[in-house]
């Protein structure tokens, strides 16, 4: 198993730019979670899905979106990047809300 | 507003060394409380959940004891080796929320 797989590991974009980050775990894990890490912060819970189509905004989820039309996949879009989204971005997956999550090796994203 | 703090920030020990620190969350309508270890340039990965009051886990030198009446949770290394530095970092989940929420972490450093 891969477990939860992420790319770009880096990216650097322009101010107004889109990208969307990719998310897959080969778990057939039904929770799926994007969080955001700042220096000197904890992670922070950017949207979640519980199972193909189902998705909810978690505690940041302004100027990004998501999509979830399989169990595998979580994409997580930024439709116009601001220097604010500059973080490093961890994807997380499990198989019951309850359970430990497993989380992806994380995209570096810098906008300038 | 859900606030979950660990102290200290930073620890640095020496090979040999036993030490613990600190996860303190709300108490009112605990469900779970993670721990997780995160090396640097990895993923974090799941140490423990714990849900019931005066629970404690081991797995090797680590253990954990939960406190969910006052709203605490101890981490323990024992006999520190180099390899087990990293940032440990707790999350607290409320009733039967989806959500994590991520202390900022302990970022521990053991000297050889």
């Amino acid at each position: 198993n891969a477990g939860v797989t992420q790319t770009p590991k880096f990216r650097i974009l322009k101010i107004g730019q889109s990208m969307t980050l990719q998310c897959t775990q080969d778990m057939n894990h039904n929770y799926m979670y994007w969080y955001r890490q700042d220096p000197g912060m904890g992670l922070k819970l950017i949207y979640y899905s519980v199972g193909a189509g189902i998705t909810d905004k978690g505690e940041v989820p302004n100027g990004y979106n998501v999509s979830r039309s399989t169990t595998e996949d979580f994409p997580l879009r930024l439709e116009l990047a601001a220097p604010s989204q500059t973080s490093v971005y961890f994807c997380a997956s499990s198989s019951f809300p309850w359970d430990e999550q497993y989380f992806g090796p994380g995209t570096r994203l810098t906008v300038t | 507003i859900l606030n979950v703090e660990q102290s200290p920030q930073s620890l640095h020990v020496q090979e040999g060394d036993s030490t613990n620190f600190t996860c303190s969350f709300p108490s009112s309508n605990f469900y779970a409380l993670h721990w997780y270890r995160w090396e640097t340039a990895k993923s974090p990965e799941a140490l423990f959940v714990m849900t019931l009051n005066g629970d404690e886990k081991k797995k090797g030198r680590i253990s954990a004891t939960l406190n969910t009446k006052e709203g605490y949770s101890y981490l323990y290394i024992k006999g520190s080796q180099p390899e087990d530095s990293a940032t440990y970092l707790c999350a607290s989940r409320m009733d039967s929320s989806y959500k994590l929420i991520f202390g900022s972490g302990t970022r521990l450093l053991v000297r050889p």
